[in-house]
């Protein structure tokens, strides 16, 4: 139940294209949910995060769905760019964990020119 | 700027020796975590520490330990490495944001250890 089921595995998507990673959970406590951006030979960074109290979160050509009913949630990157080839990793946070994240198994990305 | 720094960028090491992994941040946080990476397997937990002298399991602990005796440094420690611990480990720590309860983890870059 502590599981964030992150899919695809990995993405192939033209400059320009919609990229599309999903995750979904179980837990109804998780009550915040970041994504994270890894590129190689670096540590994961926050990308952009959501709160369960909203269904959108918009940050330029990053956005995050939320579907609380369904427990899905999922990252677009619009006009996706090479630049954004990268390991993504969505996550999940327990209400009172004091910062605990429980991480999916991560998103190869790759943004062909 | 916010920064977290591993001691090593690459680390290879024999097996059955000690192997001490040390990770230091400069933002005062209270939080610190010791992940492990591997392809396919994402971010796992090892450990992490909620204060000093403080420790809490994570979800693959067997085979490690830690210390954190200032609040700056957390410190992951191989008794006795094993091939199987080949794998990049990661370090990250965290505060709550203000005026809310959500942490941002802040990572290093990373340590990649081989043990042959």
């Amino acid at each position: 139940q502590q599981q964030v089921k992150q899919s695809p595995q990995s993405l192939i998507v033209q400059k320009g294209g919609i990229s599309i990673i999903n995750c979904a959970y179980e837990n109804t406590a998780f009550d915040y949910f970041p994504w994270y951006q890894q590129f190689p030979g670096k540590g994961p960074a926050l990308l952009i995060a959501i709160r369960p109290d909203v269904s959108e979160k918009k940050e330029g050509r990053f956005t995050i769905s939320f579907n609380k009913s369904a427990k899905q949630f999922s990252l677009h990157i619009m006009d996706s760019q090479p630049g954004d080839s990268a390991t993504y990793f969505c996550a999940a946070q327990n209400r009172g964990s004091q910062g605990n994240l429980i991480f999916g198994k991560g998103t190869k990305l790759s943004v062909k020119p | 700027d916010v920064k977290v720094t591993q001691s090593s960028r690459y680390l290879v090491k024999r097996t059955g020796e000690k192997v001490f992994l040390e990770c230091v941040q400069d933002m005062d946080h209270e939080n610190m975590f010791w992940y492990r990476q591997d392809p396919g397997l994402g971010l796992r937990l090892i450990y992490f520490s909620y204060d000093v002298k403080m420790k809490e399991k994570g979800d693959i602990p067997e085979g490690y330990s830690v210390s954190r005796e200032k609040k700056e440094r957390f410190s992951l420690i191989l008794e006795s490495a094993s091939t199987n611990q080949t794998s990049m480990y990661l370090c990250a720590s965290s505060s709550p944001t203000s005026g809310a309860v959500t942490y941002e983890q802040y990572f290093g870059p990373g340590t990649r250890l081989t043990v042959t």
